[in-house]
């Protein structure tokens, strides 16, 4: 069992729809972050969040609008995908800056398919 | 710029057979994180490790830190199909949140 929760598992999408990626941690830290990943690849950063503000935008697209209502959500809006963004979107949390030793926990990702 | 290459990047192997994966930098980390990914799934954290020529296990996965902390292992006794599954060492960037991923090894271990 994972402590990060994403929904929905599975998504697809039209390139003209506008739909939204959901990440939740009860764990109470304060980094939290959007990878990509295609297929037998590592995972690629998008975005990172530190106590509750965008320190990281890895220069991802603006079809990608990343949001952090409070410190235990993290959202990733979706609009005018192409097909290349096909791919698993993993959200991942950490108790602090990983100088400190702490580890990344991850949730077990949004498949995500554009039609 | 920092990089993490992990070797080898394939492995088949016949159950109860042992090996080694190696990750290697020519930075030093402040600590380093094993992973394993299944299909479908997200990367699960197996160890962190913080100090140079730190020793861990796991069952049967032994983990060490380089003396220099600029390389990590991964060795797996006698190897078993549920080991299966895509390998990925991480490290943390100093004085960011942003961590770096090995290039991955995916292990195969069959029945």
């Amino acid at each position: 069992d994972t402590e990060v929760t994403q929904t929905p598992k599975h998504l697809v999408m039209g390139m003209t729809n506008k739909k939204s990626l959901k990440c939740e941690q009860h764990m109470g830290h304060r980094a939290m972050y959007w990878y990509k990943q295609k297929a037998k690849k590592p995972p690629e950063l998008m975005f990172v969040y530190s106590y509750e503000k965008l320190s990281i935008n890895e220069s991802v697209p603006s079809r990608f609008s990343p949001e952090c209502p409070n410190s235990s959500l993290l959202n990733l809006h979706l609009h005018a995908l192409q097909p290349e963004d096909s791919a698993l979107y993993l959200c991942a949390s950490s108790q602090d800056s990983g100088s400190y030793g702490q580890p990344q926990h991850f949730g077990d990702g949004t498949r995500l398919s554009i039609l | 710029t920092q990089l993490l290459e992990q070797s080898p990047q394939f492995l088949s192997i016949q159950e109860g057979e042992n090996l080694t994966v190696y990750c290697n930098s020519s930075s030093v980390f402040s600590s380093l994180q094993w992973y394993r990914q299944e299909p479908g799934e997200g990367p699960v954290l197996l160890v962190t490790v913080v100090t140079g020529g730190e020793v861990k296990k796991l069952k049967r996965l032994t983990f060490q830190f380089g003396d220099a902390r600029k390389d990590s292992s991964l060795h797996i006794t006698a190897a078993q199909p549920g080991d299966t599954g895509l390998y990925l060492c991480a490290g943390p960037i100093s004085g960011t949140y942003k961590y770096i991923f090995g290039t991955g090894t995916r292990l195969k271990v069959l029945a």
